[in-house]
């Protein structure tokens, strides 16, 4: 099993439209999670950290279910420029970053 | 400042060719990361640096790869007898200090082909 696991989509929304999806992580023992962002043929760049309250960052909001051992991440009023690969990113107690797959979201006029 | 800079950006080398790349990260940053993502796939972890330092190397995917890091800075990955199936793209990724709490900058990547 994938340490990191989700949904590849793609998720095609018109603009503005709200568009959710989750990750999933079989390690218990996670620390730290986040979600990073990565536009075709570039590099990852982090979108935000997920913290176990939850947190919003403009129109993300990131949720933490350690119970269920799933993340997410919610776009509210998509734009254009959302159109990109969404990486859920977990980290343990040692230093490596183990990143899913990624979910593509494409955001149609 | 600088971001996390990566040489060259594209390398196109015949099978069984030894292979260099380099990674520049951002100064101060003690904290190196060389991944590898395969076209349609995640990122794949190869090997971390704590400084000179790199405690774990369990995550290159053959004796064929090896890593350095030099003055804290500078980190070259190495791939010797290059297959097919190394194509892909090398990523580097520093932090100020090992993980967890610090965001990783990634440099923009070596695509690497080998033919």
């Amino acid at each position: 099993r994938k340490e990191v696991e989700q949904d590849p989509g793609p998720f095609n929304v018109p603009e503005g439209a709200t568009v959710a999806f989750n990750c999933t992580y079989s390690n218990s023992a996670s620390q730290s999670f986040f979600w990073y962002r990565q536009d075709c043929r570039k590099e990852p760049k982090l979108l935000m950290s997920v913290y176990s309250s939850g947190n919003e960052d403009g129109r993300f909001t990131a949720q933490l279910n350690r119970a269920s051992q799933y993340i997410s991440l919610l776009i509210r009023d998509s734009k254009l420029s959302d159109s990109a690969t969404y990486l859920c990113v977990v980290t343990n107690a040692d230093y490596k970053l183990s990143f899913g797959a990624g979910t593509t979201v494409t955001v149609r006029a | 400042g600088a971001g996390v800079s990566q040489s060259p950006s594209n390398k196109v080398t015949e099978k069984g060719k030894d292979v260099e790349l380099r990674c520049d990260p951002i100064s101060g940053h003690t904290a190196l990361y060389w991944y590898r993502q395969s076209l349609g796939q995640g990122l794949e972890f190869l090997i971390y640096f704590q400084g000179n330092s790199a405690p774990d190397k369990s995550g290159l995917p053959s004796d064929r790869f090896s890593a350095e890091r030099t003055g804290g800075s500078v980190s070259t990955l190495t791939i010797q007898r290059t297959q097919q199936e190394d194509s892909a793209v090398y990523l580097c990724a520093s932090s100020r200090t090992p993980l967890s709490l610090y965001e990783q900058y990634f440099g923009p990547g070596t695509r690497l082909t080998v033919t």
